[in-house]
């Protein structure tokens, strides 16, 4: 079954230091997608960044990279530059692509607490 | 902004009850989620909606349910409320960009059952 472990609950970061969220999954379905979305306290999930498991590079959105390895199964989140902004909560989510025909389930993992000080 | 909006914001009822959730999101984004996130939990895939069919279930009882409108409106529906119905339920619309498709989410409804 597929799975996705975020082993930091929480982090702390300096204000214009980079820091890196760790994610990794487990899924035997060779096609999937890999998400990394953040939740501020107002509860909206944010989309950051996406990872196709064919992509041959990683992805990359303006402060935000993913730092993709496919052999061994993560796919964590590096903020770069951090801001006191980024202060919420960041979940790394796994598309199943193959449920029953429905292709956009995405299956999260437990979160990843950023706080950023200044 | 993801153009997904959902009502109300906040919700109280009380156990045994049923309660109906709203999500509004933009034209043309035919694919509606819909998934509950309990306290200091990742969100859990209740069911999908495409085309006003349902598409896909997660392992939640019959008492939810939901509806799609071909406005691009939907409903959740909770009957015989329980107390491990409190949770943050948010609404996921899909649009397809550069040949990717993501889903955008809704701010939420913040439900508490007593």
């Amino acid at each position: 079954a597929q799975k996705i472990t975020q082993t930091q609950p929480g982090m702390f970061v300096q204000e214009k230091e980079a820091v890196t969220l760790d994610c990794t999954y487990d899924t035997s379905d060779p096609s999937y997608g890999l998400f990394w979305y953040k939740q501020p306290s107002s509860g909206e999930m944010i989309f950051l960044i996406y990872q196709g498991s064919y992509d041959q590079q990683n992805a990359t959105e303006g402060r935000y990279s993913l730092n993709f390895q496919k052999a061994r199964k993560s796919a964590n989140l590096v903020i770069s530059a951090s801001q006191l902004g980024d202060s919420a909560m960041y979940f790394c989510a796994m598309r199943e692509e193959n449920y029953g025909g429905a292709t956009n389930k995405l299956i999260f993992g437990t979160g990843t607490l950023l706080a950023v000080q200044p | 902004e993801t153009g997904v909006t959902q009502s109300p914001t906040h919700l109280i009822k009380t156990r045994g009850q049923q309660v109906t959730l709203r999500c509004s999101s933009q034209s043309g984004h035919n694919t509606v989620s819909w998934y509950q996130q309990a306290l200091g939990q990742g969100p859990q895939f209740i069911f999908q909606y495409y085309r006003e069919e349902e598409n896909g279930r997660g392992n939640f009882p019959p008492r939810f349910s939901g509806l799609q409108f071909p406005n691009y409106s939907s409903e959740l529906n909770v009957n015989a409320l329980e107390l491990d119905d409190s949770a943050l339920y948010l609404c996921a619309s899909s649009l397809v960009i550069a040949g990717q498709e993501t889903q955008y989410f809704g701010p939420g409804t913040r439900l508490l059952v007593l």
